[in-house]
């Protein structure tokens, strides 16, 4: 079925250092792809999304191009900050009303 | 502030109780669903609603009951609690399943004794 590939983690960066996380995605089609972000103790949040293949999402300074030729929806911020730390779920719906996570990544950017 | 609502955030019960997660949402999203999320085992759905009057179960559904008798309400009802069914419980609605992404509860911590 419809799935997604997470790099895992943890990662550990220091403030202003730049992040990225691989996601990779199997699915039949072209499915809308997501970036969630968990802040402790809280619910996930939709970070950003791309509907269709060549599009770029942006929010709050990060930013995942849809990659068909590599299937791939990797998270890039240039410049982090300690109000980053957090786990990132990559995601696809599926059409069975689910969505698929990747198994998140938990990012701890230092001062 | 609309958006989906949970209640409680916190509720420890005892093995056998019975209780009711409550979720509500004010966007008018036909789609509901329930997710549950554990230390390694990521987030995995519970049961899931496509509009009022429609459940259908998830990956996880045993020890579960969900009703929708309104669009705006989706509670999960735990039968018989079990310690196995410790963990973050997050309720999510959306528009559209496939083009929208879902908007998520802030979660209720339930701990079964």
């Amino acid at each position: 079925g419809d799935s997604v590939t997470q790099m895992e983690g943890p990662v550990t960066l220091s403030e202003e250092a730049f992040l990225t996380i691989n996601c990779t995605y199997t699915a039949t089609g072209y499915p809308s792809l997501f970036w969630y972000v968990q802040y402790p103790g809280e619910g996930l949040q939709l970070l950003l999304k791309a509907t269709k293949a060549d599009d770029k999402g942006s929010n709050k300074g990060f930013e995942a191009t849809y990659r068909k030729e590599t299937t791939s929806f990797h998270l890039e911020k240039g410049s982090v900050q300690v109000s980053d730390s957090a786990v990132y779920f990559c995601a696809l719906p599926t059409h069975d009303y689910k969505l698929s996570f990747g198994a998140g990544t938990t990012v701890t950017v230092r001062a | 502030n609309a958006g989906v609502t949970q209640t409680p955030k916190f509720q420890v019960l005892k093995t056998g109780q019975s209780m009711t997660l409550q979720c509500a949402q004010d966007m008018n999203h036909e789609y509901m669903s329930w997710y549950r999320q554990d230390p390694g085992m990521g987030l995995r759905l519970i049961h899931y609603s496509v509009g009022a009057g429609i459940t259908d179960q998830g990956e996880v559904p045993n020890g579960y009951n969900v009703s929708r008798s309104t669009t705006e309400d989706f509670p999960l009802r735990l039968l018989s609690a079990a310690p196995s069914q410790t963990s973050v419980y997050f309720c999510a609605s959306t528009r559209d399943s496939l083009n929208y992404g879902y908007t998520f509860g802030s979660g209720t911590r339930l701990t079964v004794v």
